[in-house]
């Protein structure tokens, strides 16, 4: 159990709907990182929020936004669903913002768009 | 940018050892990262390099050379357990991990 925890562990839903992805990340842990992981594809980095504030942006479609809290959870909201956005989002958190850290990955949102 | 390459699949059998090669091309990087992954599971943390050579955790040891732009894993005394993807990240600087495609490796009996 790495600390970080994601809900919920399933999502279905239908093209065109928006659905909302919720991360917390482990305790004193002020990085959170989203990723998106496609069947036989690697990971993907998105977004990564250090303490409230964007911190660096990866390959994440416009139709995709984040947000970290004062609470430092993090929330992944995913809007005009496409078929090809079903996949697994995984939230990772570590302690500082930069690339040196080891990030702690949570279990994981498996996301099927029907 | 950064091209990370690694085989695709390996097969060993149990208590036999394996390594599993990292090839990148990258401007310069702080260190290089291992992370296990079962299917459909999160990815965990193995090892960082920062240095050239081997560092050694118990069954499972890994080793950078920045010269060369290669990093291995190596796994001994391998069990059934041990069959996963093995994904490595190297974290550029001023930017954020590249994974590369992971190797799925499979341990037989």
């Amino acid at each position: 159990d790495s600390g970080v925890t994601q809900t919920p562990k399933h999502l279905i839903t239908a093209t065109g709907q928006r659905v909302t992805l919720r991360c917390s990340p482990r305790s004193g842990d002020l990085s959170v990182y989203w990723y998106q992981q496609s069947l036989d594809q690697g990971l993907q980095f998105l977004i990564q929020y250090y303490n409230g504030e964007e911190r660096a942006k990866g390959n994440i479609l416009e139709r995709f936004s984040a947000q970290q809290f004062p609470d430092l959870h993090s929330e992944l909201n995913l809007s005009s669903l496409e078929l090809g956005d079903s996949a697994l989002y995984f939230c990772a958190s570590s302690s500082g913002a930069t690339s040196t850290d080891t990030q702690y990955f949570g279990p994981g949102t498996r996301l099927t768009v029907l | 940018g950064q091209n990370i390459d690694q085989p695709t699949e390996m097969t060993a059998t149990e208590g036999a050892i394996v390594q599993i090669n990292c090839t990148y091309q990258t401007s310069g990087f702080n260190g290089l990262f291992w992370y296990q992954q079962h299917a459909g599971e999160a990815p965990t943390f193995l090892s960082y390099n920062v240095l050239d050579g081997l560092e050694e955790k118990g069954r499972f040891s890994s080793f950078l050379s920045r010269s060369k732009g290669y990093s291995y894993l190596l796994l001994k005394e391998l069990q059934m357990k041990d069959s996963a993807s093995y994904l490595c990240a190297v974290a550029p600087y001023g930017q954020n991990f590249v994974f590369g495609p992971g190797t799925r490796l499979s341990v037989l009996p």
